[in-house]
This record gives C-alpha cells, sequence and structure tokens, in this order.
C-alpha cells in the first residue's frame, strides 16, 4: 500500500534562513511519481514539482531544490534564503502505477517563515 | 485558459440535507479526483475517475457519500443526508494521464462545506 509521512508537523524560521521539508515514501511498485505541493493561506493547492521513481536526478528552481533518494525513500525540500511569502503549508504525494496512478498526500507541514 | 471549476465556493445547510458539489475538469484531462480536507485528516482521497470510470472509491466515508462523472465535462460529489461531521472543504482536482504516466493535479478552488 502506498503511504506518504511527512513528519514536521510545522516548522517556524526568520526570513532568510534554510529550511528543509522532509518527505518519506512507502511503495511496492517500480514505477511511481512523487510530488510537492503548496497551498499558501488563501486555500489553493499549487503544484510545485513531479519527479519519476527512475529520475533520481535532483533538482534546483530558484530558491527551491528537491533532494530524491531511492535508497531511504525520501524525497525532501529545500527552500534557500526562506522569505515570508514561503509561508504556506507544503503536501508531499505519490502516485503509483498499480493504484492506477490514484495520487495520495502526506499530512503536510505548515512553515511559517517570520520577518 | 479555465482552470478546474467547483461550486459551489460555499455551503451552508443543516444537519439531514442533500448537499450537491459540482466540478467541471480542464478540457481534455482523463482523470478527475475528489479530495476532502480537514484539519484533523488533512487531505483525504475520496474518489478518482478514469475516463469518466470510478476506479477507486475505497475513500468514500461510507454510502452517505455518492460520486457520479456522466461525462467528460462535469462531476458531482453528493452527500445525503449531511451530518456536521462532513464540514470540511471539498477539492475537485483533474489530471491528464498518458501512456502509463501520471500529471500533476490541477485542484479547483474547493467548496466550504459546513453542516450545522
Amino acid at each position: 500500500a502506498q503511504k506518504v509521512t511527512q513528519a514536521q508537523t510545522e516548522i517556524s524560521v526568520v526570513e532568510k534562513e534554510d529550511v528543509t521539508l522532509d518527505c518519506v515514501y512507502e511503495t511496492r511498485d517500480t514505477t511511481y511519481y512523487l510530488f510537492w505541493y503548496k497551498q499558501p493561506p488563501s486555500g489553493e493547492l499549487v503544484f510545485l514539482i513531479r519527479r519519476n521513481s527512475f529520475d533520481e536526478q535532483n533538482e534546483i528552481s530558484g530558491r527551491y531544490s528537491w533532494n530524491f533518494q531511492k535508497s531511504t525513500s525520501s524525497f525532501n525540500f529545500t527552500i534557500t534564503a526562506s522569505q515570508v511569502v514561503d509561508s504556506a503549508v507544503y503536501f508531499c504525494a505519490l502516485s503509483e502505477s498499480t493504484g492506477g496512478f490514484k495520487t495520495i498526500f502526506g499530512a503536510g507541514t505548515r512553515l511559517f517563515v517570520k520577518a | 485558459d479555465a482552470g478546474v471549476i467547483q461550486s459551489p465556493r460555499h455551503e451552508v445547510t443543516e444537519m439531514g440535507q442533500e448537499v450537491t458539489l459540482r466540478c467541471k475538469p480542464i478540457s481534455g484531462h482523463n482523470s478527475l479526483f475528489w479530495y476532502r480536507q480537514t484539519m484533523m485528516r488533512g487531505l483525504e482521497l475520496l474518489i478518482y475517475f478514469n475516463n469518466n470510470v470510478p476506479i477507486d472509491d475505497s475513500g468514500m466515508p461510507e454510502d452517505r457519500f455518492s460520486a457520479k462523472m456522466p461525462n467528460a465535462s462535469f462531476s458531482t460529489l453528493k452527500i445525503q443526508p449531511s451530518e456536521p461531521r462532513d464540514s470540511a472543504v471539498y477539492f475537485c482536482a483533474s489530471s491528464l494521464g498518458q501512456g502509463g504516466t501520471t500529471g500533476e493535479l490541477f485542484f479547483g478552488e474547493g467548496s466550504r462545506l459546513t453542516v450545522l
């Protein structure tokens, strides 16, 4: 069965600090996809990144970077030089091939960035 | 381009009443998902459709909940009768999956349901 664990419920940092959000997943499939979504205070859910199970290359997009490690079943998300606008709930998600690619979400990590 | 459209945005009803939530996915997307978000349970997958066919409804809480997708451009989630514990934000999302892949989910703005 697929499962996503985000152990950090809340994180509070001061602006310009770096912060890493952890995500650990469980799956028996060899083909799967991992995602990160952002939910700002306004409530909408915004897609940030998708990785497939065959591509462990890390990715950087501006201040955001993602570290995918199959050996530890982790897909961590780092924000460099955090800003107040980064304050949001961040969700990690998993989609498996045998599950018909249904997407399930972790519990989310609420990030507070203080000025 | 229009995104996923949900209606109503807010619904306040009394216990025992029927509630119908509506969703129009992005044109061309072949998968549609209904999620429920609460503080206690986070984002729960209720049901999802692929090419209008329900694939997995194991997340539907109980028989009071039902969902349909009569065509590629419309889906409903119905609760009958509603109970206070159904109060939540219900999100609809669509995605484009091709050739055994899965695309990212595009979410609607959500329907906030309050059952008194």
